[in-house]
């Protein structure tokens, strides 16, 4: 059973555009929702994070929304760029034991 | 920032070996490692969690006498893949907290032919 549902799987974008990528979660106890970028043959990469406490988080190009009544959150990637051309995964953990559950991950490219 | 490094980047070993995986924390201690395994195109799936001097603790599914997790120290944690066949073959990978949040390593490409 995922307890993390991600959206799209794929996505196609042109140089400059947003690349939006949306997660749902069922497990009320997590507090805890960060963003991973993968590129081929690598380890995830932690781009940004988000608590609760707060329904917009920004580091640059990339912002995380946070809807905790629909339980949902997503990563909007403003300006996207070739370099942006990775996996993207969503997850969700409680804090007091840290075991991340991940979405199912989607596919962004950008197109030049 | 922090640092895990995982050894090896890629293995390639002979159906009923055993192959040793390593994570470290290279710039900070860590009393709790967790271990993933990751199919292509797929997501992480979490093995288990590896605790400093204690038993490592397997999700579900995961079959603990044939990946075996020692923490011996702060800043190490071992996977062993016992007895590996063909369908181990797959991507693991190790990754430990800080309070910003979980870092990973670069991942250990296991082919078991």
């Amino acid at each position: 059973q995922q307890q993390v549902k991600q959206s799209p799987q794929s996505l196609i974008v042109q140089k400059g555009g947003i690349s939006i990528i949306n997660c749902a979660y069922e497990n009320t106890a997590f507090d805890y929702f960060p963003w991973y970028q993968q590129f081929p043959g690598k380890g995830p990469a932690l781009l940004i994070a988000i608590r609760p406490d707060v329904s917009e988080k920004k580091e640059g190009r990339f912002t995380i929304s946070f809807n905790k009544s629909a339980k949902q959150f997503s990563l909007h990637i403003m300006d996207s760029q070739p370099g942006d051309s990775a996996t993207y995964f969503c997850a969700a953990s409680r804090t007091n034991d840290y075991k991340l559950s991940f979405g199912a991950g989607t596919t962004v490219t950008v197109r030049a | 920032g922090a640092v895990v490094s995982q050894h090896p980047s890629w293995v390639i070993c002979k159906s009923g070996t055993s192959v040793k995986i390593e994570c470290r924390s290279l710039d900070f201690q860590a009393t709790t490692m967790f271990w993933y395994r990751q199919f292509p195109k797929q997501s992480l799936m979490l093995m288990a969690t590896s605790n400093e001097g204690s038993k490592a603790t397997y999700e579900q599914g995961v079959e603990k006498d044939k990946f075996l997790i020692n923490h011996a120290s702060l800043t190490l944690s071992t996977l062993t893949v016992t007895s590996a066949h063909p369908e181990d073959s797959s991507f693991y990978i190790c990754s430990a907290d800080r309070p910003v949040g979980a870092f990973f390593g670069q991942g250990t490409r296991l082919t078991v032919v």
